[in-house]
């Protein structure tokens, strides 16, 4: 079982700021990482999946980066909008065959 | 688009009641998941499977039971209900194993109550 730990838990922000997660994990024996969004009254929907060191992906104003040698990945989120308001799930994979997932962070983004 | 479709959504159930939680997906994906969402607690994986007939357990198995007679289908079996599960569940899928970059699509969730 991959140990995988989200910071903050809880994160306010205003319209238009900045931000970013972190994810940290075990480096050895890795094998992929995932971002999910979680929305409320919905199911968790795939925003990024990383394999390898020094990956990084984007998707409009948000992005991921990875870090397998030192155990972390970075999600950065370019001026929140209320929309992105929602749990930011990440998840990592040492076996290739089970997911084990953080408690997630939670973003709360005011007009 | 059909997608990852689980059934019921909601169930309240007696201590030592059984009842089997449906998922099935359309999309000939070989990998399926169940997890569990306790409140204040990431997603914990109960069981998976690569492909029909192949099942393993995860990281909280205990009282559940599954079985994957077809690709599509992959019930979760729960025999003597325990208010320790009280949860909502959460079945996956995904096409291609996670060392090749297979993300989850998920199913709505089931939430079960034992009263």
């Amino acid at each position: 079982i991959l140990n995988v730990e989200q910071s903050p838990q809880s994160l306010h922000v205003q319209e238009g700021d900045s931000t970013n997660f972190t994810c940290s994990f075990p480096s050895s024996n890795f094998y992929a990482l995932h971002w999910y969004r979680w929305e409320t009254a919905k199911s968790p929907e795939a925003l990024f999946v990383m394999t390898l060191n020094g990956d990084e992906k984007k998707k409009g104003r948000i992005s991921a980066t990875l870090n397998t040698k030192e155990g972390y990945s970075y999600l950065y989120i370019k001026g929140s909008q209320p929309e992105d308001s929602a749990t930011y799930l990440c998840a990592g994979s040492n076996s290739g065959y089970a997911l084990n997932f953080g408690k997630g962070t939670s973003l709360l983004v005011t007009p | 688009n059909a997608g990852v479709t689980q059934t019921p959504k909601f169930r309240i159930l007696k201590i030592g009641q059984s009842m089997t939680l449906q998922c099935a997906q359309d999309m000939n994906h070989n990998y399926m998941y169940w997890y569990r969402q306790d409140p204040g607690m990431g997603l914990k994986l109960i069981y998976y499977s690569v492909g029909a007939g192949i099942t393993d357990k995860g990281e909280v198995p205990n009282g559940y039971n599954v079985s994957r007679s077809t690709t599509e289908d992959f019930p979760l079996r729960l025999e003597l209900a325990a208010p320790s599960q009280t949860s909502v569940y959460f079945c996956a899928s995904s096409g291609l194993g996670l060392a090749g970059g297979g993300e989850l699509f998920f199913g709505e969730g089931s939430r079960l109550t034992v009263l």
